[in-house]
């Protein structure tokens, strides 16, 4: 069984600077993807960005960065210089091979709120 | 390119009914997912369709079926609805099989049970 896991339910951050959202997961898979998800208050998700748990090298999209730390099967997000706009829910999620192929599971979600 | 669509965007029933719940997949997608959304959770996976088959099914009952059409748009069902099932239920679409496990989400149908 797959678990994913997000202490932080709620996070705020002023406008430019950084934020960092915390995940850990666990899985008996070798091969599995990782994802962090918007969903903002329209609440349509959007990737943010994916890792690939076979690639070393952190996924980068723009402002968006993770930690991908394999052997602590930790998995954390970091926004620079956030801007009023990346105010969502944001989730964490996996997606593991073998029967669980294209079954995500989610984290409960981390509230993040940009003030100006 | 048009992307995953829902209908209907509201909807409201009573404890007993049962309700249709639609989904348009992404073009050249052939996999479709649906998830529950309980307000302030994350979504819980109830089950996928590949090919017109169901294609694994998450912890929910029976009375949670659904279909997949030759065009791969997709189909929730729910009888006998109780008050939890009152959630915003998410379909996904994902590409051919050998790419990269993604999942492209539709605007979800609010679901109230009174």
């Amino acid at each position: 069984a797959q678990t994913v896991t997000q202490s932080q339910p709620e996070m705020s951050v002023q406008e430019a600077e950084t934020v960092t959202l915390s995940c850990t997961y666990d899985t008996s898979e070798n091969n599995y993807y990782l994802f962090w998800y918007k969903q903002p208050p329209s609440r349509q998700m959007i990737l943010v960005i994916r890792q690939e748990a076979y690639k070393q090298q952190n996924a980068t999209e723009n402002r968006f960065s993770v930690n991908f730390q394999k052997a602590a099967k930790s998995f954390s997000l970091k926004i620079s210089d956030s801007q009023l706009g990346d105010t969502a829910m944001y989730f964490c999620a996996l997606s593991a091979g073998g029967t669980s192929y294209g079954k995500l599971t989610f984290g409960q979600g981390t509230i993040l709120t940009v003030h100006p | 390119e048009t992307g995953v669509t829902q209908s209907p965007t509201h909807l409201i029933k009573t404890r007993g009914q049962q309700v249709t719940l639609r989904c348009s997949s992404q073009s050249g997608h052939n996999t479709v997912s649906w998830y529950q959304q309980a307000l302030g959770q994350g979504p819980q996976f109830i089950f996928q369709y590949y090919r017109e088959e169901e294609n694994g099914r998450g912890n929910f009952p029976p009375r949670f079926s659904g279909l997949q059409f030759p065009n791969y748009s997709s189909e929730l069902n729910v009888n006998a609805l109780e008050l939890d099932d009152s959630a915003l239920y998410l379909c996904a679409s994902s590409p051919p099989s050998g790419s990269s496990y993604e999942q492209f989400f539709g605007p979800g149908t609010r679901l109230t049970v009174l």
